[in-house]
């Protein structure tokens, strides 16, 4: 069965720290990979996305991940943390396959708390 | 462009009673899934509806069921409500195909007492 595991529960940041959340998967398929955001009172907004090509992805508000296939894992990544990130981030996986429904499976979650 | 909408917004309900969550898709959008995310983790996959019938279901018991419309609008009914039913329903609409990413609605938050 296909998991997600994400190391950081709670991560707490001073503004322009480095980022750095790491995502492990577990699926011996072909994968697309995805980091979705949860800010306090508004709905999951996706990241970044990784359906094939260039490993380094690079999504919205300067977040980048990269892709290492043999490892499993697909971290996300930001070089200097603003107070305005402080939110939910979610690692989620769906196989890609001939019977690819687009189901998402999450991780638990890590809540990043960015201080000014 | 209408993103994704639920509703209600929040909803408590009686342990026993039943509930039925409304999910309208982006504009284009043509499947429907639906999540439960329990205070602290990550959302769950409950099921998916494409062309009107369940296409895929998670691990959640048959007191959970759903229905897609012609407009690929979606119900989400519970049945028998026990306290651990108490989460954040979302619901996120898609492009059926291989390659596709997923929209979220601001989710329901049902409290069974």
């Amino acid at each position: 069965a296909q998991s997600v595991s994400q190391h950081n529960h709670h991560v707490i940041l001073s503004e322009a720290a480095s980022l750095e959340l790491g995502c492990n998967y577990s699926y011996g398929g072909t994968v697309n990979l995805f980091w979705y955001v949860q800010y306090p009172g508004q709905h999951l907004q996706l990241l970044l996305k990784y359906f094939s090509g260039d490993p380094l992805v690079k999504g919205i508000k300067g977040f980048e991940a990269e892709f290492i296939k043999s490892k499993f894992s697909f971290n996300l990544r930001k070089p200097s943390v603003q107070w305005s990130d402080t939110a939910e981030y979610f690692c989620a996986v769906n196989a890609r396959s001939s019977s690819n429904t687009g189901k998402l499976i999450f991780g638990q979650g890590t809540t990043l708390q960015v201080k000014p | 462009d209408a993103g994704v909408t639920q509703s209600p917004t929040h909803l408590i309900k009686t342990r026993g009673q039943q509930v039925t969550l409304r999910c309208s898709p982006k504009s284009g959008h043509d499947t429907v899934s639906w999540y439960q995310q329990a205070l602290g983790q990550g959302p769950q996959f409950i099921f998916q509806y494409y062309e009107e019938e369940e296409r895929q279901r998670g691990n959640f018991p048959d007191r959970f069921s759903g229905h897609q419309f012609p407009n690929y609008s979606s119900e989400l009914n519970v049945n028998a409500l026990l306290l651990g039913d108490s989460a954040l329903y979302l619901c996120a609409s898609s492009l059926v195909g291989r390659n596709t990413e997923a929209f979220f609605g601001q989710g329901t938050r049902l409290t069974v007492v």
